[in-house]
């Protein structure tokens, strides 16, 4: 299995700051990454796909970014809104796996 | 408007079965892989297994591989995950998803599956 490592677990950051959560994998997965964003109680959303593909619909803050097996995701200009748990997950091989997860909060 | 509705989920005992249901609508649903993916109380995602869009591949992840089976009908815009053996760890909420390698881009709602005795 692909393992997914992402970090920090937990941060916390100020409405306006720049923000990056990575992830970085096992093995490559050229970039079969995506990434997304879970409220409290809610299901998870899909922001960012293949890596740096903004989705549909999400706001242009966010961004994604790579450099070998390792990715990011970089929030710029932190919203309130923005206070959730957010999650990497590779697609390039099953079982499709996801990173830990990093609980966004604000200062 | 693409919809995933989860139903079937509820408090089993350990070694119990349990049959979940995702009705699927707004889109076209034979032309899509589908996934479950769970997430037990206070953790993280992880995905579960999935299956082509004709049925004729599915994909478990090890832990539940020869307990659970993926299944699909078309015809009823439908998506089920028979659930076997089932164990305290299997203990998570339920969602099904439409997606692939560009990411899952719709989630259900979940549905709650407790195992306890």
């Amino acid at each position: 299995d692909i393992q997914m490592t992402q970090s920090p677990s937990s941060l916390s950051a100020s409405v306006g700051d720049r923000v990056t959560v990575t992830c970085r994998a096992g093995q490559n997965i050229a970039t079969y990454l995506n990434w997304y964003q879970q409220k409290p109680g809610k299901a998870p959303k899909l922001l960012i796909y293949a890596a740096s593909t903004l989705q549909s619909g999400v706001p242009s803050r966010f961004s994604g970014s790579t450099s070998g097996t390792d990715f990011t995701l970089t929030i710029s200009g932190l919203q309130p809104e923005d206070v959730a748990s957010y999650y990497c997950q590779q697609s390039y091989r099953v079982p499709y796996t996801f990173g830990q997860g990093t609980k966004l909060e604000i200062k | 408007e693409v919809q995933l509705v989860e139903s079937g989920g509820g408090l089993v005992q350990p070694g119990g079965s349990l049959r979940l249901s995702c009705a699927a609508s707004g889109f076209t649903f034979s032309s899509y892989w589908m996934s479950w993916v769970r997430q037990a109380p206070g953790k993280g995602l992880e995905w579960v297994a999935n299956i082509k869009q004709d049925g004729s591949e599915k994909y478990y992840v090890d832990s539940v591989k020869g307990r659970f089976t993926i299944s699909r009908d078309n015809a009823k815009n439908s998506l089920y995950l028979q659930m076997n053996s089932l164990r305290a760890e299997d203990t998570a909420v339920y969602y099904c998803a439409r997606g692939g390698p560009k990411g899952f881009q719709h989630w259900g709602q979940g549905t709650l599956v407790t195992v306890s005795s």
